[in-house]
């Protein structure tokens, strides 16, 4: 089993939509959990931290279900500005082991 | 203003002619990482520097080797690039091993 897991999609929606992502992980030990955007060709850049309380920031909810060992990423009112990859990062454990990338959920919000 | 800096965006280099990219940051975090990321994949993590405390990961070729001389800059050695080793590279910079990174822009490295 990968450490984190990805559904490659495309998710194919059009603007104004609700969509939602999930994302699990193999180890329940893991500690720090993040959601990062990378549009083609660019870096990956950070869009939020996923806290276990779940937070939002604007129209992205996202939330975190350690029992089923899973996060998600919900995004409301999707933006042709939305489309994107979005990358699940998670860390292995404790101590210094580095953040694992996932293989990432590509969106395309259409006209 | 870019934090994280890498040159050259751009890199073309012959089959096993040596090459190395650079990363600069202003952010003084403490740790420097390295990834390789090709077409539709998820970044790997080569190796990552925390401070000057070297960690490399256990499937990175020996053929990847990196410099850390100081804070601020680090380098990524190709030292006999492969067909395979085309790819975009990415350095990043956390101030801590678990906290959020912050990506340079990243280099293209072409291999003729």
């Amino acid at each position: 089993r990968k450490e984190v897991e990805q559904d490659p999609g495309p998710f194919n929606v059009p603007e104004g939509a609700t969509v939602a992502f999930n994302c699990t992980y193999s180890n329940s030990a893991s500690q720090s959990f993040f959601w990062y955007r990378q549009d083609c060709r660019k870096e990956p850049k950070l869009l939020m931290s996923v806290y276990s309380s779940g937070n939002e920031d604007g129209r992205f909810t996202a939330q975190l279900n350690r029992a089923s060992q899973y996060i998600s990423l919900l995004i409301r009112d999707s933006k042709l500005s939305d489309s994107a990859t979005y990358l699940c990062v998670v860390n292995g454990d404790t101590g210094r082991r580095a953040l694992t990338f996932g293989s990432g959920t590509r969106l395309q919000v259409q006209p | 203003d870019a934090m994280v800096i890498q040159n050259p965006r751009y890199q073309v280099t012959q089959f096993g002619k040596p090459v190395t990219l650079s990363c600069s940051q202003t952010l003084n975090h403490n740790v420097m990482y390295w990834y390789q990321q090709k077409s539709s994949q998820a970044p790997k993590l080569l190796f990552h520097y925390y401070d000057k405390d070297f960690n490399n990961e256990a499937d990175t070729p020996d053929n990847f080797q990196s410099r850390r001389p100081n804070t601020s800059f680090c380098f990524l050695d190709i030292r006999s690039p492969g067909l395979g080793d085309a790819a975009m590279y990415l350095c990043a910079t956390s101030r801590a091993i678990n906290q959020p990174q912050h990506f340079g822009d990243g280099t293209r490295l072409s291999i003729l």
